[in-house]
């Protein structure tokens, strides 16, 4: 079993529509949860930032943890063309454990 | 916020040849450095860890004799890739984890990347 799952499908959405991401995770050391965008060629950018359970909001960004299930999620309300791009979650144990953990990343296009 | 970066970010060298990309974090120190490679439609697979002032440490699979990690500064670290072969063509990207800081809380910040092409 990965460390972390991501289902790497691309997703297609309306201008508008709320766009749904998640992962699921094993190690239940992980404690820092992040999601990053990623351009087609660029460097991931974070965009999202987690500690422990819990939701956090930002603008029309929503990231969820639930750490008894494992599982972690963001949203993207009203969604537009420039938010097309991949989405990788990541996660890591925390400051002592350098290494993140990265899913596979879902590509996502906003269609006008 | 804190700011990585990296070049170059294209490169084309022949086959047998070394290539050297650079990482810089501007704005802060970082006492860690990470390297990934990314295929096409691929998560980042990291390939090694690079503390300053001390060896990298590679990751399972990862050749060190063939991707040579320098760390010698808390600004810089660089990866040569040497004798370059084709399947050494990918997107390779370095990460920087500064020091715990309001500056830098999340820690982990990207460079934008660097398409290495092996003719």
């Amino acid at each position: 079993q990965k460390e972390v799952e991501q289902d790497p499908g691309p997703l297609s959405v309306p201008e508008g529509a709320i766009v749904s991401l998640n992962c699921t995770y094993s190690n239940s050391a992980f404690q820092y949860f992040m999601w990053y965008r990623q351009y087609s060629r660029k460097g991931p950018e974070l965009l999202m930032y987690t500690y422990s359970s819990g939701n956090k909001e930002d603008g029309r960004f929503t990231a969820q943890v639930d750490k008894s299930s494992k599982y972690i999620s963001l949203f993207i309300r009203d969604s537009q063309p420039s938010d097309s791009a991949t989405y990788l979650c990541a996660m890591s144990a925390g400051y002592g454990n350098n290494r993140l953990a990265f899913g596979k990343g879902n590509q996502v296009v906003v269609i006008p | 916020g804190a700011v990585v970066s990296q070049h170059p970010s294209r490169v084309i060298c022949k086959s047998g040849t070394s290539v050297k990309i650079e990482c810089r974090s501007l704005d802060f120190q970082a006492t860690t450095m990470f390297w990934y490679r990314q295929f096409p439609k691929q998560s980042l697979m990291l390939m090694a860890t690079s503390n300053e002032g001390s060896k990298a440490t590679y990751e399972q699979g990862v050749e060190k004799d063939k991707f040579l990690i320098n760390h010698a500064s808390l600004t810089l670290s660089t990866l040569t890739v040497t004798s370059a072969h084709p399947e050494d063509s990918s997107f390779y990207i370095c990460s920087a984890r500064a020091q715990l800081s309001a500056r830098a809380p999340y820690g982990y910040t990207f460079g934008s990347g660097t398409r290495l092409t092996v003719v």
